[in-house]
């Protein structure tokens, strides 16, 4: 059964520093790993998806990267700003027939003006 | 394109009532998913489904039903609600291509928060 992980749970950084937050899953047979942020009693806004095949994804200050043969991904935040303050969510796609995503529980990042 | 829209977002129910949960998506995706979001336990699957006219379980379906008889309504049936019901409710909705390039990036609604008493 496949089980993500996210370290830390919470994080907060003064603004403009650069920050790194983990996912880590069990199982490296995955099609897919998602980012997402989700705002305090809001719905979830996708920031990334890197396919299996792929290393990493870019998306302005976003870079988030894979290793599956690791179960790990870091998504790095770079020059954080107190708009970025929300929770983030790494979701993976497990292959073996089920197609559903399993979520880690987040991490709630903080960033300090 | 609205994408992702759910009704109610916010709703009281008795204990023993029920109710349905709408879902709407106008990006003509073919899967469709229910999930249940509880504090500090992540997101569970309550069902899903990869076309009109098929559903299926996922990790926590008991106490609910589905139904997708469109590509772009997919609604949640509670009966007999209980307070373990409480919980906030997304829908999402993704586009699955298999056999070749796969993208199932999911697409999420705002949510309905709901409280069972």
């Amino acid at each position: 059964k496949q089980e993500v992980t996210q370290i830390p749970a919470a994080l907060s950084v003064p603004e403009g520093e650069n920050l790194v937050l983990n996912c880590s899953f069990t199982d490296s047979a995955i099609y897919n790993l998602q980012w997402f942020r989700q705002d305090p009693g809001k719905g979830l806004t996708s920031l990334l998806l890197i396919q299996s095949s792929q290393r990493e994804q870019t998306s302005g200050r976003l870079n988030a990267s894979l290793d599956k043969s690791s179960g790990r991904s870091t998504l790095y935040i770079a020059a954080s700003q107190p708009g970025d303050s929300a929770t983030y969510l790494c979701a993976v796609l497990t292959q073996g027939g089920s197609e559903k995503l399993v979520f880690g529980k987040g991490t709630k990042l903080t960033v300090n003006p | 394109n609205a994408g992702v829209t759910q009704t109610p977002k916010f709703r009281i129910l008795k204990i023993g009532q029920s109710m349905t949960l709408q879902c709407t998506q106008d990006m003509n995706h073919n899967y469709m998913y229910w999930y249940r979001q509880d504090p500090g336990m992540g997101l569970k699957l309550i069902y899903y489904s990869v076309g009109a006219g098929i559903t299926d379980k996922g990790e926590v379906p008991n106490g609910y039903n589905v139904s997708r008889s469109t590509t772009e309504d997919f609604p949640l049936r509670l009966e007999l609600a209980a307070p373990s019901q409480t919980s906030v409710y997304f829908c999402a909705s993704s586009y699955w291509l298999a056999g070749g390039i796969l993208y199932n990036e999911q697409f999420f609604g705002p949510g309905t928060r709901l409280t069972v008493l």
